[in-house]
């Protein structure tokens, strides 16, 4: 049974930098890619990154500047690193298996993100 | 980047009654056009892929048509359980993009 669970600090202040991580179960990293998500408060989705199952990753150029995407497959695990942090950048994320190819078929329930001093 | 526009906003449903959602691009996309189901406090779900393709563990009552810049996604039957957002993402043009969704409420 695949299942993706995102964890984070909730709470960060501006200019900070993000630390999520994305722990994965029933599915390896090294056949697997996985996609990081966002969606701001009243906002639609916007795609963030993936790190691909061999390692390279992509990220989307609105944000690319600040974003950096990892994994530690011995622990099933994705981290995502956004620096910079601002009041635009409060959201739930979101960790996704990309299925096919850029679909997404398992998600994560989310982790809430507020930017704020 | 390609814009997915979906409407309605909102829609009042009654348990029972057929609806159709729509999400239309701002550029054609063919058929590269998946939708999603997202309740809160829950995952996102998949429910269609390349915008008519079922996937499997979903209720047969959802389907969906489309291709090139107009998709509509057909919820027959609906259940209270359907009470949600609902979200279309297009993945032919870089980068993948969402639409705003349409939230699902009842009557």
């Amino acid at each position: 049974q695949v299942q993706l669970k995102e964890s984070g600090p909730g709470l960060v202040q501006p200019s900070q930098t993000l630390s999520l991580t994305c722990t994965v179960s029933g599915l390896s990293l090294t056949s697997n890619s996985v996609s990081w998500i966002r969606q701001p408060p009243k906002k639609g989705l916007e795609w963030m990154g993936v790190i691909w199952s061999n390692g390279g990753t992509d990220y989307n150029s609105a944000i690319k500047s600040r974003l950096s995407i990892s994994r530690d497959t011995s622990k099933s695990q994705v981290f995502l690193k956004m620096n910079s942090l601002q009041t635009e950048d409060t959201a739930m994320y979101f960790c996704a298996r990309n299925g096919g190819y850029w679909y997404f078929d398992f998600w994560g329930p989310g982790t809430m993100v507020t930017v704020s001093s | 980047d390609i814009v997915l526009t979906q409407s309605p906003t909102t829609l009042s449903v009654t348990p029972g009654e057929t609806v159709s959602l729509s999400c239309r691009a701002s550029h054609s996309i063919g058929t590269s056009l998946h939708w999603y189901q997202h309740t809160t406090n829950e995952s996102p779900r998949l429910l269609i892929k390349y915008a008519s393709q079922s996937i499997s563990g979903i209720p047969s009552r959802f389907s969906a048509s489309g291709s090139g810049t107009d998709f509509t996604l057909n919820i027959n039957n609906v259940e209270f359980d359907d009470v949600s957002s609902y979200f279309c993402q297009q993945t032919q043009s870089w980068p993948n993009t969402f639409g705003a969704g349409t939230k699902l409420e009842l009557k």
